[in-house]
């Protein structure tokens, strides 16, 4: 596509339940990234695949979260049992390969736990 | 690991210039990134430094000094739409690790 796709771009969800975000990156970008930003705060660094393989989940929060990748597109970032402090933005960019910093950005999931 | 500080929040008045200062620890540094975030928006990429020295585009200019660990981002002729958050941030192996960002408030 043109850009980074996100979907949905907003999600309420009851504590407890499991939701799944997805991102759509640009057409023969190899290299995608999930970032979280919760209220006035920066963004922070989840997890990052080039093409299906994640070499650093290192900021996943918790085992529940976890994410995938297939075909070398599409991303699902998956949250478990969701809590009220999981509330924020979660942002997804894409760029043409690891290393390289041209990132772009979708427009991010509003995800609000009630 | 990583250390990025900015600012909080910054208020300059329309037509003034206004400089954001950035310091960071890291290992690993691969360049530094100011990106703008404008209220509900995603971020969109302003300048990338790797090299010491000062970086010009248009209006907005950037600042580098590795041995120091520090940046700046200097905006001039502010207009109200720079309104926005500022958002430094470092290259570090494969990926961009952000700061927190400085919210900047433009006075008419």
């Amino acid at each position: 596509g043109a850009g980074v796709s996100q979907s949905p771009s907003n999600k309420v969800t009851e504590k407890g339940k499991d939701v799944e975000l997805r991102c759509d990156p640009i057409s023969g970008h190899t290299a995608l990234y999930w970032y979280r930003q919760s209220l006035g705060q920066g963004l922070e660094f989840l997890i990052y695949f080039q093409g299906n393989s994640a070499p650093d989940k290192s900021g996943l929060p918790s085992d529940r979260f976890s994410a995938e990748r297939t075909g070398g597109s599409v991303s699902t970032l998956t949250i478990q049992r969701t809590q009220q402090e999981d509330s924020a933005v979660y942002l997804c960019a894409s760029s043409p390969a690891s290393g390289n910093y041209g990132y772009t950005f979708g427009s991010g999931t509003r995800l609000t736990v009630v | 690991g990583q250390n990025i500080d900015q600012p909080t929040e910054m208020t300059a008045t329309e037509g003034a210039i206004v400089q954001i200062n950035c310091t960071y620890q890291t290992s690993g540094f691969n360049g530094l990134f100011w990106y703008q975030q404008h209220a509900g928006e995603a971020p969109t990429f302003l300048s990338y430094n790797v090299l010491d020295g000062l970086e010009e585009k248009g209006r907005f200019s950037s600042f580098l000094s590795r041995s120091k660990g520090y940046s700046y981002l200097l905006l001039k002729e502010l207009q109200m739409k720079d309104s926005a958050s500022y958002l430094c941030a470092v290259g570090r192996d494969d990926k961009i690790i952000f700061g927190k960002g400085t919210r900047l408030h433009i006075l008419p």
